[in-house]
Parts: C-alpha cells; structure tokens; sequence
C-alpha cells in the first residue's frame, strides 16, 4: 500500500528566507508524486507534479521539488517566501496502475513572519 | 472553462438527517473522485466514479455512505443518518479520461453536524 509522511506539521519562516517542506513516500515502484497548497476554506490548488523524466520539476509561485528514489522523498522548496504563501501545504502520490486514487499526507502548516 | 463546481459550499445538519453533496466535474472530464478531510488532517480518498460505474469505492464506509455519477447531471455523494463524526470538508476532484493522474480540485463542501 502507499503512504505519505510530511514530518513537520508546522513551520515558520521569516518573509524572504528560503522554504523547504518534507515529503516521504513509501510505495513499490515509481509513482506519481504532487504538492498541493490549501489556502484556509478552499480547495486544493496543484504546484507541481513528478511523473518521469528530469528529478527537479519546477512548479507555480516560484516552488520547485526534487524527487530522490534513494530516500523516497520529494521535497518541496522555495528560495524565498512571500507573505502570501502562509497556507497549508500537502504532499500525495497516486499510484501508476491506479492513479485516480492518490494518497496524502496530513500538511504541513506554513507561516510566515514579517 | 469553468473549474470543478461543488454545492452547497456550506451544509448543516443535525444528527440523523441526510446530507447530499454535489459535484460538476470541469468540462470534459469523465472521472470523479471524491476526498474527505478531517480536520487537521490531510484528505482520505473516499471513492472513484466514471460515468455511470463506480470503480473504486475503497475509502467509503460501509454503511450510510454511497455516491453516483449519472449519465446526465452532477456527481452526489449522499450521507444517510448523519453523526457528529461526518463533519468534515468534502472534495471533489475531476480528471480527464486520458490523463487520469492530474485531478483539479474543487473548492469543498464544509460539512457541519449539530
């Protein structure tokens, strides 16, 4: 079965700094791996997703991820935060032979600070 | 091009009462998967629709719980006898038929059980 760790539940950086959220997945082969972003009472908004080729996909808003079989991550970065970006953030992966059923981690809370 | 559309955006309910949620897929699109998400939680795949077939219902509860998507019309997932435990956002999601791995997310229906 697959499954999604994001480790950090919460996490503050200040306006400007660099940003990078965790995503570990646990699943037999490749799979299909994406980033969300929830703003508070919306739906989710898709950054980016890695299906095969180049490891480093870069998405919206400036966000990119690096996907790492070796460690079964897919690590979600920014260079540098905007105010804007304070929202909740998921990792999913969706299964190659099912891949209408995608599995996610329970966020990672961004703030920032001014 | 319209996004995918849920309604009611906001539905109460008191316990023992039925709850429909609806959801219109974006244009084009023939597969609907639905989420729920707890709160402080990420969203758990609920169930897969293409038109007029359930395909995967996995995620669904046993009892009380049951979704369609007809021929004609928008994709319901109905909630029979609800509980204080179904409060939760529910989302609905739509993809293509030849890209099945990218789902665009609609903006939730927030569930509320009194």
């Amino acid at each position: 079965a697959q499954s999604v760790t994001q480790p950090d539940i919460h996490i503050t950086v200040s306006e400007g700094a660099s940003l990078e959220l965790r995503c570990n997945y646990s699943y037999g082969a490749t799979p299909y791996l994406f980033w969300y972003v929830q703003s508070p009472g919306q739906g989710l908004q898709l950054l980016l997703k890695y299906f095969s080729g180049d490891t480093l996909v870069q998405g919206i808003k400036g966000f990119e991820a690096e996907f790492k079989r070796s460690q079964s991550s897919f690590n979600l970065r920014k260079p540098s935060v905007h105010w804007s970006d304070a929202a909740e953030y998921f990792c999913a992966v969706g299964a190659r032979t099912n891949a209408g059923k995608s599995t996610f981690g329970d966020g990672t809370t961004l703030t920032v600070k001014p | 091009n319209a996004g995918v559309m849920q309604n009611p955006r906001h539905l109460v309910r008191r316990r023992g009462q039925e709850a429909r949620l609806r959801c219109s897929p974006m244009k084009g699109h023939s597969h609907v998967y639905w989420y729920r998400q707890l709160p402080e939680e990420g969203l758990k795949f609920m169930v897969y629709l293409q038109k007029e077939n359930i395909i995967d219902e996995s995620g669904m509860p046993k009892e009380r719980f049951s979704a369609e998507f007809p021929k004609e019309g928008p994709s319901i997932l109905r909630i029979q006898q609800v509980v204080r435990g179904d409060s939760a956002a529910y989302f609905c999601a739509s993809s293509p038929a030849h890209h099945q791995e990218t789902q665009y997310f609609g903006p939730g229906t927030r569930l509320l059980v009194l």
